[in-house]
């Protein structure tokens, strides 16, 4: 099973703001099938990026994705207010897929 | 429109069983993966088993392995979560979720909350 360690659990930020989102991968994630969810409450959570950089159907520019191998991040160039959530990280290579434990981006 | 609407869930003591349905359209189920990911209280999500299109293929995580069966019906496009001998972990809110081409998962359903306690 791979595991996925996301950093930091919390990202207290200002809007206008640039968040950077870090998730380590315990062994490679082949072919970069890495995604990144944005999770509301109450809500299901939204596909943001897959295959650690393409922008899912609809995502803003502000939302980027990159990396390989096991080392990912997440970029939101400047956050709105509808911004602030929690999200997650996924590995969707292998038949046992796995998140990473979130981080929460709020308001400071 | 892609939908994927949730039902069953509720509450059972330890020990008991539940069945969980998600009734999809506007797409075609007979060929897309489906999951089912869950999310326990104030806790991040989980992944907990996926099922091919053709329902030949089951995979599972290990704290469910040999308790909880997915299974599908292409001619309802319909997934079903059978859960047995539940746990007090095995409270959450469960997701269904449709992978896309990539294998990542692009809709979900509502959510549908199951609570395991005496």
């Amino acid at each position: 099973e791979i595991v996925l360690t996301q950093s930091p659990g919390t990202l207290s930020l200002s809007p206008g703001e640039r968040a950077t989102l870090s998730c380590r991968a315990s062994q490679s994630v082949s072919s970069s099938y890495l995604a990144w969810y944005q999770q509301k409450p109450g809500q299901a959570p939204r596909l943001l990026i897959y295959g650690a950089s393409s922008r899912a159907t609809g995502i803003p520019d502000r939302f980027s994705g990159s990396g390989s191998g096991t080392d990912f991040t997440l970029t939101i160039s400047r956050l709105e207010p509808e911004d602030f959530a929690v999200y997650y990280c996924q590995q969707y290579g292998s038949s046992l897929k796995t998140f990473g434990q979130g981080t929460k981006v709020e308001i400071k | 429109e892609v939908k994927l609407v949730q039902s069953g869930g509720g509450w059972v003591q330890p020990g008991g069983s539940l069945r969980l349905s998600c009734a999809a359209s506007g797409f075609t189920f007979s060929s897309s993966w489906i999951s089912w990911v869950r999310q326990a209280p104030g806790r991040g999500l989980e992944w907990v088993a996926s099922v091919k299109p053709d329902g030949s293929d089951k995979y599972y995580v290990d704290s469910v392995r040999g308790r909880f069966t997915v299974s599908r019906d292409n001619a309802e496009t319909s997934l079903y979560l059978q859960m047995n001998s539940l746990r007090a972990e095995d409270t959450a809110l469960y997701f269904c979720a449709r992978q896309n081409y990539y294998g990542c998962f692009d809709y979900w359903g509502q959510g549908t909350l199951v609570s395991v306690s005496s």
